[in-house]
This record gives C-alpha cells, structure tokens and sequence, in this order.
C-alpha cells in the first residue's frame, strides 16, 4: 500500500519562496505520474501539474508559470517550488499520485496548509 | 477552465439514495470519458472511489457508483451511511494533461 509523506514551510511572506516535498512509501516510483494540487480556502481543488520518473513534466496553462515540479527517483521523492508567493497562494497543498492512462489520482499526501501572510 | 458546477450540499436519511451532479462543458466532461471522483473527509487527504466514470478502485464500496450523459456527470450512492458523511468532489479531464475540479458537495446524512 502506497503511503505519500509531505512536507514544507507552513507559514510565508509575500515574495518568498514556497518549497514542498513529498516522498513516496511502499511503492513504485516508476510508471506514475506524480502531481501536485492545492485547494485555496472556500474554493474549487486546482492540479497545478505532474511529473514521471523520467522528468517529464506538465503544468496547468491556466496558473502562473512560476511553479517547477521536480523528481528526486534516487530518494523516491518529488518536489514542488513557487517563487515569489502573495496572498492568493494561500491554500492546502497537496501530493497525489496518478496511474498512467487513467488521469485520476489513487493516492494522495494528508494535505500542507501554506499560509502567506506579512 | 472554469471549475466544474456541484450542488453545495445534500442530505438524506440513512439507507436512501442520493445522485450528485457534476456539471462542466464541450471541452472536459462532454469530450473525455476521464471522469473521477473523491470522497473528502477533513483533515485528511482525498479518497478516490470513482475513476473513468464508472469504474471503482479496489476495496471501494459498490454503494458508489458513477455516470456519465452529455457534459454532466453523476455520483449515486445508495444505501446511505453515517459512514458517508463527507465532501465529495468531482474531477475531470479537460486536454493537454489538465485536470479540473469540482467545488465541492458536502453530503449529511440526516
């Protein structure tokens, strides 16, 4: 049984960086794709993108391009880093992972509240 | 992409059934068949028990089932629990690896 462990900074400024990192227990680091979510207090979950063992990654087009998602497959880890954070990034963070070929999310991280505040 | 359109809530007694309606468009729901959904409690994370509109991972309930007509999804989960209380949320692919997301229906069983 796959088991995603996450962590961070939980508390930010405006401007600074957000870095979080999940590692993947019990499981194949292979043949996933690996994401990153958040959902911002009151609204809608949004995918911010994934990346495979291979470093291929993808991003929602609809968020802004300071997001880079990395893997570590030497460590069973990814990595999620956000420069230059405001208040609007405040949300509850999240790892998942996705088999390839069916676009869902089997496993999911307990969820990082980020809170951006001066 | 806008988020996909949920009920905010619902609510039954126990061993009713209830659908909920997952609405998006042309360009997620109504072209891909990559419809999931997941079962949210607080303070935890997500839980998947539907994926591909129908389909249920391993271990998940046959109480939850799923649906798909036009650019509308549904979740019907039948024989209602206390066990059920939760937040449910839909998702679907909408093209170039996107995933969209649902706002969120809170379930309370009465």
């Amino acid at each position: 049984q796959v088991r995603l462990q996450q962590w961070g900074a939980g508390l930010l400024k405006p401007s600074e960086t957000l870095s979080l990192t999940c590692a993947v227990h019990g499981g194949s680091f292979s043949g996933y794709y690996w994401s990153w979510l958040r959902q911002p207090p009151g609204k809608a979950l949004e995918w911010i993108g994934e990346v495979n063992d291979g470093g291929k990654t993808h991003y929602n087009p609809s968020l802004k391009s300071s997001f880079t998602i990395s893997a570590d497959t030497s460590k069973n880890q990814f990595s999620l880093k956000l420069t230059s954070v405001t208040a609007a990034d405040t949300s509850v963070y999240y790892c998942a992972r996705t088999p390839y070929g069916i676009a869902a999310f089997d496993s999911w991280g307990p969820g990082t509240l980020v809170t951006v505040s001066s | 992409q806008s988020a996909l359109t949920q009920p905010a809530s619902v609510s039954a007694s126990p061993g009713q059934s209830i659908t909920i309606f997952c609405s998006g468009t042309s360009g997620d729901i109504g072209t891909y068949d990559l419809v999931s959904w997941y079962q949210l409690h607080p303070g935890q994370g997500p839980k998947l028990i539907i994926f591909e509109v129908t389909k249920r991972p391993s271990g998940v309930s046959d109480r939850f089932s799923g649906a798909k007509s036009g650019n509308t999804a549904s979740l019907t989960i039948s024989g209602l629990q206390a066990a059920d209380e939760a937040e449910y949320v839909c998702c679907s692919y909408a093209g170039r690896s996107t995933r969209i997301f649902g706002g969120g229906t809170k379930v309370t069983v009465l």
